[in-house]
């Protein structure tokens, strides 16, 4: 089973500034089966990024994806009020997906 | 556009069994993998396991002694078991669409298990 880490745990930035989120996986993994999510409160998750580096449907080109083997990256080049929130990277490469402990990106 | 919807008890007592249903519009079932998500209050996200619409399904290898799941292609619905629950098992559990990464997802629905 891949285990994933995402940190840090809290991200306290500005509109404007640049975060830069890292998942990081147990064992380094040969496919890009890494998927990006973020989530408000009372919401369901929406999905940013799948195949580690492809925008879903209707996301806004500041969310990128990146990274391979164990290190992965989303990065969001310049915070919008609405970005202000939880993220989840996901493994979907083997029979039992996984979740990150997420990462809460918060207002300064 | 797709709509996913669940449905099912809000309260669940200890040992009982959790019996929720996702109602799927807008998208065929067919040739389709149906997951079931949950997220314990405050906490992050569990895969559950998925269907596919002929069935076949996998489970989360830490809850697959107590899950069941199944599909109604017919009557457009797929539906998640879960017996001998503790509360554990209290969360808001979200069905989806697909087997990997999800773009469709239900708004979810708090299922809490309380005496």
């Amino acid at each position: 089973e891949i285990v994933l880490t995402q940190s840090p745990g809290t991200l306290s930035l500005s509109p404007g500034e640049r975060a830069t989120l890292s998942c990081r996986a147990s064992q380094s993994v040969t496919t890009h089966s890494l998927a990006w999510y973020q989530q408000k409160p009372g919401q369901a998750p929406r999905v940013l990024i799948y195949g580690a580096s492809s925008r879903a449907t209707g996301i806004p080109d500041r969310f990128s994806g990146s990274g391979s083997g164990t290190d992965f990256t989303l990065t969001i080049s310049r915070l919008e009020p609405e970005d202000f929130a939880l993220y989840y990277c996901q493994w979907y490469g083997s029979s039992a997906p996984t979740f990150g402990g997420g990462t809460k990106v918060e207002i300064k | 556009q797709v709509q996913l919807q669940e449905s099912g008890p809000g309260l669940v007592k200890p040992s009982e069994t959790l019996s929720l249903t996702c109602s799927v519009s807008g998208v065929s079932m067919i040739s389709n993998y149906w997951t079931w998500i949950r997220q314990p209050p405050g906490k992050g996200l569990e895969w559950i396991g998925h269907i596919h619409y002929s069935g076949t399904t996998n489970y989360n290898p830490s809850l697959k002694s107590r899950v069941t799941m199944s599909v109604d292609t017919s009557n457009n619905h797929f539906s998640l078991n879960m017996n001998s629950v503790m509360a554990a098992d209290t969360a808001v559990y979200y069905c989806a669409r697909g087997s990997g990464w999800h773009y469709d997802w239900g708004q979810g629905t708090l299922v809490t298990v309380s005496s």
